[in-house]
């Protein structure tokens, strides 16, 4: 079945480095593909997705390209500030699903410093 | 955008006893929604998919008769959780869908722990 790999946690950052997180998927078709964040004590929020292939999401200074050839979406930040620790989940909508369901990664925490 | 509530936010209660948490579209109608369980430090795990107007559709595994859902309006959805155990306990999410099905919103959540 389909599947969504992310790169394992925690990872601990300065403000204002450069930040990826790496996603990888299985799927079968064309998957819709998202990015969603968990801040401390809260539910999750889209962060950002990705409908076809070679689109990018964006939002709040992330970005995420979608890579057919190397099924992956990894998510990327120029200069994280401190408001970014939260959980990141990369997920994915299968095609042929047409409901909503969706597969997600294991989650990766990111902790940024001051 | 569109809101997601859950009721309640956190709920301790005695093992064999039974649970009810409730998700509620606020502003919005949702046909379908879908339950979702995250274990601590873990990913989201669908376990439902709810359906107004006829029986949710279980995720493989998922015991349909300890975790009764009722859909009972096009804006409010219920998880019974039946003779809770310790092992259920566990972060429960419900989300719905917004105009299409890659717009989802999330609740915020509900922390269950069983006693």
């Amino acid at each position: 079945g389909d599947s969504v790999t992310q790169m394992e946690g925690p990872v601990t950052l300065s403000e204002e480095a450069f930040l990826t997180i790496n996603c990888t998927y299985t799927a079968t078709g064309y998957p819709s593909l998202f990015w969603y964040v968990q801040y401390p004590g809260e539910g999750l929020q889209l962060l950002l997705k990705a409908t076809k292939a070679d689109d990018k999401g964006s939002n709040k200074g992330f970005e995420a390209t979608y890579r057919k050839e190397t099924t992956s979406f990894h998510l990327e930040k120029g200069s994280v500030q401190v408001s970014d620790s939260a959980v990141y989940f990369c997920a994915l909508s299968e095609e042929s699903s047409n409901t909503g369901k969706l597969i997600f990664g294991q989650g990766t925490t990111l902790q940024v410093k001051p | 955008g569109a809101v997601v509530s859950q009721h309640p936010s956190r709920v301790i209660c005695k093992s064999g006893t039974s649970v009810k948490i409730e998700c509620r579209s606020l502003d919005f109608q949702a046909t379908t929604m879908f339950w979702y369980r995250q274990f601590p430090k873990q990913s989201l795990m669908l376990m439902a998919t709810s359906n107004e107007g006829s029986k949710a559709t279980y995720e493989q595994g998922v015991e349909k008769d300890k975790f009764l859902i009722n859909h009972a309006s096009l804006t409010l959805s219920t998880l019974t959780v039946t003779s809770a155990h310790p092992e259920d306990s566990s972060f429960y999410i419900c989300t719905a869908p917004g105009s299409s099905y890659n717009e989802q919103f999330f609740g915020p959540g509900t922390r269950l722990t069983v006693l």
